[in-house]
């Protein structure tokens, strides 16, 4: 199993909707999570950091569900600059794990 | 400020061809990571580096592939005898090290095509 899962997508998405990607990851152990946007041909950017059940900034919402293994990202009232590729990643001994990354495509 | 920047941007090599990758990081930052990304997929980690010592190789997919950080700044990822399997972007990140929270701050990558 690859210590990182998520759906590649791509999900296609009017503007305005609700959309949520998961992922999951086998080490139980971890204990931070982020998730990274990365636009076409760009570098990943930090997007947000989820240090306990979850956090919220403005229209996105991380969760974590430990038990379960899997953390979750929701974005709401999707915009058109929202299309990107959304990654899950799990910090590992001083270095990050990624996963494959979900695409995401906003249509007006 | 200015961020993680590389160079070059894009590279194009003959397949046997060595190649040297540069990155420059963020001004003051102690860590510096190398990560390969292939086309639809996440980065993948290579190697890493605390100052001018490379505490970890362990992501380097051959012997072909070296990294280096002499004076603890600049560093340079050098591949011998470039194959198809090594195109991909290869990514530098820094990181300032001054809080056990600080994150990764990435580079605009080095696109390479080996034909």
């Amino acid at each position: 199993r690859k210590e990182v899962e998520q759906d590649p997508g791509p999900f296609n998405v009017p503007e305005g909707a609700t959309v949520a990607f998961n992922c999951t990851y086998s080490n139980s152990a971890s204990q931070s999570f982020f998730w990274y946007r990365q636009d076409c041909r760009k570098e990943p950017k930090l997007l947000m950091s989820v240090y306990s059940s979850g956090n919220e900034d403005g229209r996105f919402t991380a969760q974590l569900n430990r038990a379960s293994q899997y953390i979750s990202l929701l974005i709401r009232d999707s915009k058109l600059s929202d299309s990107a590729t959304y990654l899950c990643v799990i910090p590992g001994f001083q270095k990050l794990v990624f996963g494959t990354g979900t695409r995401l495509l906003v249509s007006p | 400020g200015a961020g993680v920047s590389q160079s070059p941007r894009y590279k194009v090599a003959k397949r046997g061809q060595d190649v040297a990758l540069r990155c420059d990081p963020i001004s003051g930052h102690v860590s510096l990571f190398w990560y390969q990304q292939a086309l639809g997929q996440g980065p993948e980690f290579l190697t890493y580096f605390q100052n001018e010592a490379q505490l970890d190789k362990s992501g380097l997919p051959s012997d072909r592939f070296f990294a280096e950080r002499p004076e603890g700044s600049v560093s340079t990822l050098k591949i011998q005898r470039t194959q198809q399997e090594d195109s991909a972007v290869y990514l530098c990140a820094s990181r300032p090290d001054r809080f056990s929270t600080d994150t990764q701050y990435f580079g605009p990558g080095t696109r390479l095509t080996v034909l």
